[in-house]
């Protein structure tokens, strides 16, 4: 079983439309976590953290925690072709491992004109 | 300020060798992270450096190591280089680590 999970995709989102990416992890004791964004040929680029359970919004992106159902999601409001990249959740604070992230294999996103 | 950087961006090797990669943190951060990414595993944990010690390491084999000098920069090595190494190699680095990393450039290496 992989620590962090992410569906691969591709995600087909029309342009203007919301874009929801799922993450599950497997270890009770991890502390944060984050959304990485990372378009083809580049490197991660951070998008968003959250530490806590609930909602966090920056922009047209937001960030859900739920710790009890080890589950970690991104909304992409209003879509938009430049979003068309490969999205990365990665947690941290894994037992004993403060400071060993882990990541998913990755979300692709393709938002259609 | 400026970002991660990572020298150099492309190498090729020869099966073998060994290879020595660079990265510089950002100004203030005093961890930093090393991973590899490939197609086939994604982006994998190798270790991680913080006040010039390492205190976490993924699973690979002893063949690759690393250090972190007084200034926060730092090197990775791979020794005995194999075709399997091919990779895009990225530094991260954060404040205390465990926060907010932000991504190097990577360097490309290519193991012939």
């Amino acid at each position: 079983q992989k620590e962090v999970e992410q569906n691969s995709g591709p995600l087909s989102v029309p342009e203007g439309a919301i874009a929801s990416l799922n993450c599950t992890y497997s270890d009770r004791g991890s502390q944060s976590f984050f959304w990485y964004r990372q378009y083809s040929g580049k490197s991660p680029e951070l998008i968003m953290s959250i530490y806590s359970n609930g909602d966090k919004e920056d922009g047209r992106f937001t960030a859900q925690l739920n710790k009890a159902s080890q589950y970690v999601s991104l909304l992409i409001r209003d879509s938009q072709p430049s979003d068309s990249a490969t999205y990365l959740c990665a947690v941290n604070g894994l037992t004993d491992s403060w400071g060993k992230f882990q990541f998913g294999a990755g979300t692709q996103v393709v938002v259609t004109p | 300020k400026a970002g991660v950087t990572q020298t150099p961006r492309y190498l090729i090797k020869t099966r073998g060798q060994q290879v020595t990669l660079s990265c510089s943190p950002i100004s203030g951060h005093r961890s930093v992270s090393w991973y590899q990414q490939t197609p086939g595993q994604g982006l994998q944990f190798l270790f991680e450096y913080f006040s010039e010690t390492q205190r976490n390491k993924g699973n690979f084999p002893g063949r690759f190591s690393g250090r972190q000098f007084s200034n926060s920069r730092s090197e990775m090595n791979v020794s005995t280089l194999e075709l399997g190494d091919s990779a895009l190699y990225l530094c991260a680095s954060s404040l205390v680590g465990g926060g907010e990393q932000y991504f190097g450039p990577g360097t490309r290496l290519t193991v012939t």
